[in-house]
Formats: C-alpha cells, sequence, structure tokens
C-alpha cells in the first residue's frame, strides 16, 4: 500500500497555464508538507498544514495556493505557470509537528515550456 | 541567516569500506538531526533521528553523531555496498518538524 501518493508523475505544461497536483496519504498522519526540489537538487519547503490549517507558508508566490479538504489531503494549485516553476514537486506527511519523520511521496516532475 | 553545508561533490568508495559523509551547519541550535536517503526518481527516505544529547546513534550498518560544539553530524555507513548508492540528506531541525530545512546532499557511489 503506497503510504504518500501523488498524481501526477509528470506534468508538462505552457506558460501562463493553470495545474493541480494532488496528494493523498494512508499513514493518519496529521501533518503535510509540500516540498519543491529545483534542479540543483535542493529541498525547500514550500506549506505545512496541520489537521487542515495551514501553519507555514514559506515566501512563495502566491500564484501558488494549497489546499487541504481534509487531513488524508493536501493538493496544490498552481495559476500562470511560469518556467521557473519547472521542478519536481514532494508531497510529505509527518505524525505531527514535533520530531516525527517525514513521509515522502515520489514527486511530481513539472515541465513549464 | 540559517546555513547547512553538506559535500556537494560526490564521494565514491570501494564496496566493503566505510562511508563518512558530513553535515554542517550555522546559525542553528537544533534539538535534533534527521538522516534521509534519496534515490533518483524518488522522495527521500527517513533513516534516523538523532537528539542533541546523544552523542551517537546506530541502526545495522548506519551510524549518526552529533557534536553540538563543533556544529556537526557525520554519517557512516559500514561495509557499504553498491545499493548503498544515493543521495544523503541531513535535515536539522529546532523542535518542530513543520519546518525541517534539508542540506544540499551527497551523494554517494559505492563500486565494486
Amino acid at each position: 500500500d503506497t503510504a504518500v501518493s501523488q498524481t501526477p508523475k509528470y506534468l508538462v505544461t505552457q506558460m501562463g497555464n493553470d495545474k493541480s497536483i494532488k496528494c493523498e496519504q494512508n499513514l493518519g498522519h496529521d501533518t503535510m508538507y509540500w516540498y519543491k526540489q529545483d534542479s540543483k537538487k535542493f529541498l525547500k519547503i514550500m506549506f505545512s498544514y496541520n489537521n487542515k490549517e495551514l501553519i507555514i507558508n514559506e515566501t512563495v508566490p502566491n500564484r501558488f495556493s494549497p489546499k487541504s479538504p481534509d487531513k488524508a489531503h493536501l493538493n496544490l494549485h498552481i495559476n500562470s505557470l511560469e518556467l521557473g516553476d519547472s521542478a519536481v514537486y514532494f508531497c510529505a506527511s509527518s505524525q505531527d509537528r514535533s520530531n516525527s519523520p517525514l513521509h515522502f511521496g515520489n514527486g511530481t516532475r513539472l515541465t513549464v515550456t | 541567516s540559517q546555513k547547512i553545508e553538506q559535500n556537494s561533490e560526490a564521494l565514491n568508495i570501494q564496496e566493503g569500506k566505510t562511508a563518512t559523509l558530513t553535515c554542517n551547519y550555522t546559525n542553528y541550535s537544533p534539538a535534533y538531526l534527521q538522516w534521509y536517503r534519496q534515490d533518483p526518481g524518488r522522495g527521500p527516505v527517513f533513516l534516523l533521528l538523532i537528539r542533541e544529547n546523544e552523542k551517537e546513534k546506530r541502526k545495522e550498518r548506519l551510524k549518526v553523531t552529533f557534536d553540538t560544539t563543533l556544529k556537526q553530524s557525520l554519517f557512516h555507513i559500514t561495509a557499504s555496498q553498491p545499493a548503498d548508492s544515493a543521495t544523503y540528506l541531513c535535515a536539522p531541525l529546532t523542535g518542530t518538524a513543520s519546518k525541517l530545512t534539508f542540506g544540499t546532499g551527497t551523494r554517494l557511489q559505492v563500486t565494486l
């Protein structure tokens, strides 16, 4: 059983389009995250939700909007895509907000042309 | 500003040897430090967590040390195998995982 699953795995789209990435975890965790990994492999946090509430919102353009319909889901919607948005986006979850390990999905490779 | 440094150059070692990876951090006082493994095309996978009051933590062939004076963690893999080839990421944290910050990772290549 996949613990953290994200769809799609690959996303190729043109500049200016709007796209969404979905994430679901079946671990019963309280906290979920979105991370962005750029071409240099640097993994940077974007957002964190705890029990559907936004608790971390890093300096991310407001074209990026996360949505958590319930504790098990955290989706990422991106408006007006730009070339610089091309990256791998990882969803993750952890049991709680303490020092619990993160469980990552296998990423969504977004390519903006 | 907070900074996490891992050797950006790949570490190449021979099978059977011990691999040692370094994680240095500045402007941090982490209470915990986590290590992850990332394979190409996959998400990072948690390996070990060490607390500031623990000098050393072991799990099978893995050993992690945490020196809060030097602001450094060392990650050792003993009797390394080709299957250990991956990128290893360190992540110091200050009590809440809500903002876990990762180093850039070190790629380990174990050859026969």
